[in-house]
């Protein structure tokens, strides 16, 4: 059972445009998401994170909304460069129990130069 | 320059052998983890721990072994009862200072491949 689903295994955009990664959740108590950027043969890079609290997370170039109502997150990241082509992990923990995280399979993002 | 270390980069194992990952932090972190990733999935939980001397298992823990001696270490061995050992393995740290809302900080992953 996928607890983290990121349904679209691969996007391509144009330098300068908006990229726009999708990531659900089912386990209604998980209560912090991340995302992380990653490399081929590297460890995941840490992006930006949003509590349960928020809705809207952001930092520079990347923006994370939370919609708790439909257990669904976005990352956004305008404007994109082709040095942001990598694969992105959607990423959430839990209150309470273990604070291990739980991964969505990933999004391979190709920004187009 | 703090940060986590793993080695080796690489990693062969024959048929029936153990073999051992390393995983190192200098970010004084008390809680290190073990992860698991597949080609094409996402990252699975092997094992994990909280504090010195005390950790437990993840989703996937079945033939791993883990010890947590040290604060700074949290090595990972693959045993021979471990099927389907072929994957490139993740160790990741965070401060665990009670505050629910924690950044796991990754090392940069052993490829463990089976001759």
């Amino acid at each position: 059972d996928q607890q983290v689903k990121q349904n679209s295994p691969s996007l391509s955009v144009q330098e300068g445009r908006i990229s726009i990664l999708n990531c659900d959740y089912t386990n209604s108590m998980f209560d912090y998401f991340l995302w992380y950027k990653k490399y081929p043969a590297e460890g995941p890079t840490f992006l930006i994170s949003i509590s349960s609290i928020k809705d809207k997370n952001e930092d520079g170039r990347f923006t994370v909304f939370l919609n708790k109502s439909a257990k669904h997150l976005s990352l956004h990241i305008v404007p994109s460069q082709p040095g942001d082509s990598a694969v992105y992990f959607c990423a959430a923990s839990r209150r309470g129990g273990r604070r291990a995280l739980t991964f969505g399979s990933g999004t391979r993002l190709q920004v187009q130069p | 320059d703090g940060g986590i270390t793993q080695s080796p980069k690489y990693l062969f194992r024959k048929e029936g052998q153990n073999v051992t990952l390393s995983c190192e932090q200098n970010l004084n972190h008390d809680a290190m983890y073990w992860y698991r990733q597949d080609p094409g999935q996402g990252l699975r939980l092997i094992y994990y721990s909280q504090i010195v001397n005390d950790f437990q298992k993840g989703d996937i823990a079945e033939g791993y072994s883990v010890s947590r001696e040290k604060k700074e270490s949290f090595p990972l061995t693959v045993t021979s009862a471990q099927k389907n050992p072929t994957a490139f393995y993740l160790c990741a740290s965070s401060m665990n200072s009670g505050v629910k809302e924690e950044t796991q900080y990754f090392g940069p992953g052993t490829r463990l491949l089976v001759l």
